[in-house]
C-alpha cells in the first residue's frame, strides 16, 4: 500500500500563476518532508524541505506547507515560470530510514 | 563540485546477459541508495549502504539482483540474469547520514530486450 500519494498525475497552469502540488502520506510518525524535481533525462534535484516542528518554510518562490493533522503536504511556486515545468516528487523519512517518494506530479507552465 | 555519477547512462542487452551499473557517491557521504524508476511503481527503494554496510535490502526484487559497496567512493547493482521485466531506469543516490536530502546521479536507463 502506498504511503506516499500524490493523487494528480499532472498539472498545467499558466505563466506568473501559482502552482500548487500536493501530496498526502499515512504515517503520522513521518517527520521530515522533502521535495524534489526532476528534468526529463535528469535524476531528481531536492528542491526544499520541511520538519515536523514546523508548518512553513520559504525558499525564494517556492514554500512548502505541512498540515501534519491532515497528514497533508503542498508545495506553492508563484510566480511560476516555464522553468519550472518539471515532474515534482513529494519524499517523507522517520528518523533516519530512507526515503519514501510519491509518484510525482508532472507541472507544465504555459507561457 | 562533482555529483553522484552514474555509469552507464544507457545500457540495453538482451534477456540472459549480466548487467553491472556503477555508481561514484559524493565524495565525504556516507550513505549510499539504489532506487528503481518505472511508470508503474515510481521511484522504489531497493537497497541502501551506511558507511559501506548494507542496511536494509528488502526493495531487491529477487536474488538476481545484488548491490556491492567495497569501498566509500564505488558501488556497483548487478543484475544476473537479466529479464526484460528489469528495464527501468536506475538511479544511485548519497547523502550524509542522519536527516540530509539525497543526492541523486542522473540514472541508467537499462532496456532488456
Amino acid at each position: 500500500d502506498q504511503q506516499v500519494k500524490q493523487n494528480s498525475p499532472s498539472l498545467s497552469v499558466q505563466e506568473g500563476r501559482i502552482s500548487i502540488l500536493n501530496c498526502d502520506y499515512t504515517n503520522s510518525m513521518f517527520d521530515y518532508f522533502l521535495w524534489y524535481k526532476k528534468y526529463p533525462a535528469e535524476g531528481p534535484t531536492f528542491l526544499i524541505s520541511i520538519s515536523s516542528i514546523k508548518d512553513k518554510n520559504e525558499d525564494g518562490r517556492f514554500t512548502v506547507f505541512l498540515n501534519k493533522s491532515a497528514k497533508h503536504l503542498s508545495l506553492h511556486i508563484v510566480p511560476s515560470q516555464p522553468g519550472d515545468s518539471a515532474v515534482y516528487f513529494c519524499a517523507v523519512r522517520s528518523g533516519n530510514t530512507p526515503l519514501v517518494f510519491g509518484k510525482g506530479t508532472r507541472l507544465s507552465v504555459i507561457a | 563540485d562533482a555529483g553522484v555519477i552514474q555509469s552507464p547512462r544507457h545500457e540495453v542487452t538482451e534477456m540472459g546477459q549480466e548487467v553491472t551499473l556503477r555508481c561514484k557517491p559524493i565524495s565525504g557521504h556516507n550513505s549510499l541508495f539504489w532506487y528503481r524508476q518505472t511508470m508503474m511503481r515510481g521511484l522504489e527503494l531497493l537497497i541502501y549502504f551506511n558507511n559501506n554496510v548494507p542496511i536494509d535490502d528488502s526493495g531487491m526484487p529477487e536474488d538476481r539482483f545484488s548491490a556491492k559497496m567495497p569501498n566509500a567512493s564505488f558501488s556497483t547493482l548487478k543484475i544476473q540474469p537479466s529479464e526484460p521485466r528489469d528495464s527501468a531506469v536506475y538511479f544511485c543516490a548519497s547523502s550524509f547520514f542522519g536527516n540530509q536530502p539525497q543526492h541523486f546521479g542522473d540514472g541508467t536507463r537499462l532496456s532488456i530486450l
